[in-house]
């Protein structure tokens, strides 16, 4: 079956430090995969998107590569911001799966 | 602005009550979908619908139950039976069933027992 492999937070960085969050996968077939973010108390946005091996997703300084060789969609951003505190979540939807399967989250803090 | 629109924001239910949940999209959207968030956790999917007057159950589908009766609108009911409800619940929609489209989300209705 499909799974989503996130790295564990909580993560907590200073203004402008680089942001990486880990995220590997299994699927069946060929994934599309996917970033969202949630903050406090609502639903959850799509942060972007990559449908095939070495696209690269990009949104508001995020970028995310699908790794078909290491089976992997890790997210980064080179200089994060107080307003970038959220919950990151990881995602997949493969094939005939109708919904998408998600990883636990990695909440990140960014202190002024 | 197109969007998903959940409500009541807040809910609170009494033992033996069912409680319906609204989700209405105005994105013209063909699936849509009922996830539960539990705190420090992932969405886990409850039922989702392809198209109107049909759905199927997802992960986690005992003690809830849906309708699709028009497109725009996937009503979820948490009945007396789901001895567990207190959680996130979130609706989403999308495109179409194709993997590579992705899912918007509401804003959420947060369900308490009393």
């Amino acid at each position: 079956g499909n799974s989503v492999t996130q790295m564990e937070g909580p993560v907590t960085l200073s203004e402008e430090a680089f942001l990486t969050i880990n995220c590997t996968y299994t699927a069946t077939g060929y994934p599309s995969l996917f970033w969202y973010v949630q903050y406090p108390g609502e639903g959850l946005q799509l942060l972007l998107k990559a449908t095939k091996a070495d696209d690269k997703g990009s949104n508001k300084g995020f970028e995310a590569t699908y790794r078909k060789e290491t089976t992997s969609f890790h997210l980064e951003k080179g200089s994060v911001q107080v307003s970038d505190s959220a919950v990151y979540f990881c995602a997949l939807r493969s094939g005939s799966a109708r919904q998408l399967t998600f990883g636990s989250g990695t909440q990140l803090t960014v202190l002024p | 602005d197109g969007g998903i629109t959940q409500s009541p924001k807040y809910l609170f239910r009494k033992e033996g009550q069912n409680v319906t949940l609204s989700c209405e999209q105005n994105l013209n959207h063909d699936a849509m979908y009922w996830y539960r968030q539990d705190p420090g956790q992932g969405l886990r999917l409850i039922y989702y619908s392809q198209i109107v007057n049909d759905f199927q159950k997802g992960d986690i589908a005992e003690g809830y139950s849906v309708s699709r009766e028009k497109k725009e609108s996937f009503p979820l009911t948490v009945t007396s039976a789901q001895k567990n409800p207190t959680a996130f619940y979130l609706c989403a929609s999308s495109i179409n069933e194709f993997s590579n489209q992705p899912q918007h989300f509401g804003d959420g209705t947060r369900l308490s027992i009393l």
